[in-house]
C-alpha cells in the first residue's frame, strides 16, 4: 500500500488567494483526519470524517477553512482567502475503525507558506 | 479537555539509553501512543499501550505507564543516530475518536 498521499508537498501563495490541499487515504480506511502543525501551537486537529461524513469540525479555525470528502478515496482542505497566519504544515491521516485503537497513518504533509 | 505535556528537548550520546517523558490529565484515557516524526515527514506510529498495562516492550523500545501519576515514558535502548527525531506522546480522549498530542520532544543523538 502506498500509504496516505498528500499533494502538493509544498505550496507558496500570496495572501488572499485560494489554496486547496488534497489527500488520498489508505484504501479501506474509514476515518480521515486533517491536522495542522505549527511551532507555536503544535499539532491541532482541524476536522475528521467517518465514512466520508464530517463528524467534528470544531477545530476548523474560521469560515475561511472548509473540508470535503466526496468519496472514500479523496478529501480536500480549502482555505479561501488565505492569510499569512495560515502558514503551517497540514497533515492528513487515516485510520480503520473497529480495532479499539487510534492507529493513525499520516501523510507526508503539505508545507503551506502564505506571503 | 485533555492536556498532554512533554519536555521539548533531549540530547543523548550514541549507544546510551534515551527516556522521553509525558504527562497527561485525563484518567479515562484508554490507549496511549508514541509517534515519531523525522524531518520533512509525517508522524509514524512507534508503539502504544493499553491503559490496563504497566509496561510494554518492543525490541529497543520500552513503554512504561504509571496511571496513578498519569505519567508515560518511552525508553529507547542503545540509541542510534537514526533515532534522532521528534517524539510525540498522544492519548485517546473520552468517546471522541481523536487523539490529543503533546508538543513533541526533539531527540538529538550525539556521536
Amino acid at each position: 500500500d502506498a500509504g496516505v498521499i498528500q499533494s502538493p508537498r509544498h505550496e507558496v501563495t500570496e495572501m488572499g488567494q485560494e489554496v486547496t490541499l488534497r489527500c488520498k487515504p489508505i484504501s479501506g480506511h474509514d476515518y480521515l483526519f486533517w491536522y495542522r502543525q505549527t511551532m507555536m501551537r503544535g499539532l491541532e486537529l482541524l476536522i475528521y470524517f467517518n465514512n466520508n461524513v464530517p463528524i467534528d469540525d470544531s477545530g476548523m479555525p474560521e469560515d475561511r477553512f472548509s473540508a470535503k470528502m466526496p468519496n472514500a478515496s479523496f478529501s480536500t482542505l480549502k482555505i479561501q482567502p488565505s492569510e499569512p497566519r495560515d502558514s503551517a504544515v497540514y497533515f492528513c491521516a487515516s485510520s480503520l475503525a473497529g480495532r479499539g485503537t487510534e492507529k493513525l497513518f499520516f501523510g507526508s504533509g503539505t508545507q503551506l507558506s502564505v506571503l | 479537555g485533555e492536556d498532554v505535556e512533554q519536555s521539548l528537548f533531549l540530547s543523548v550520546r550514541e549507544g546510551d539509553s534515551s527516556v522521553i517523558n509525558c504527562t497527561y490529565t485525563d484518567s479515562s484515557s484508554t490507549y496511549l501512543y508514541w509517534y515519531k516524526q523525522e524531518p520533512g515527514a509525517g508522524l509514524q506510529l512507534l508503539t502504544y499501550i493499553f491503559s490496563n498495562m504497566d509496561m510494554k516492550q518492543d525490541q529497543r523500545l520500552t513503554v512504561l505507564l504509571n496511571k496513578k501519576d498519569k505519567h508515560l515514558s518511552l525508553r529507547i535502548a542503545d540509541t542510534q543516530t537514526g533515532d534522532s527525531a521528534i517524539y510525540f506522546c498522544a492519548v485517546s480522549s473520552g468517546s471522541a475518536r481523536q487523539l490529543t498530542f503533546g508538543s513533541g520532544t526533539q531527540l538529538t543523538v550525539l556521536p
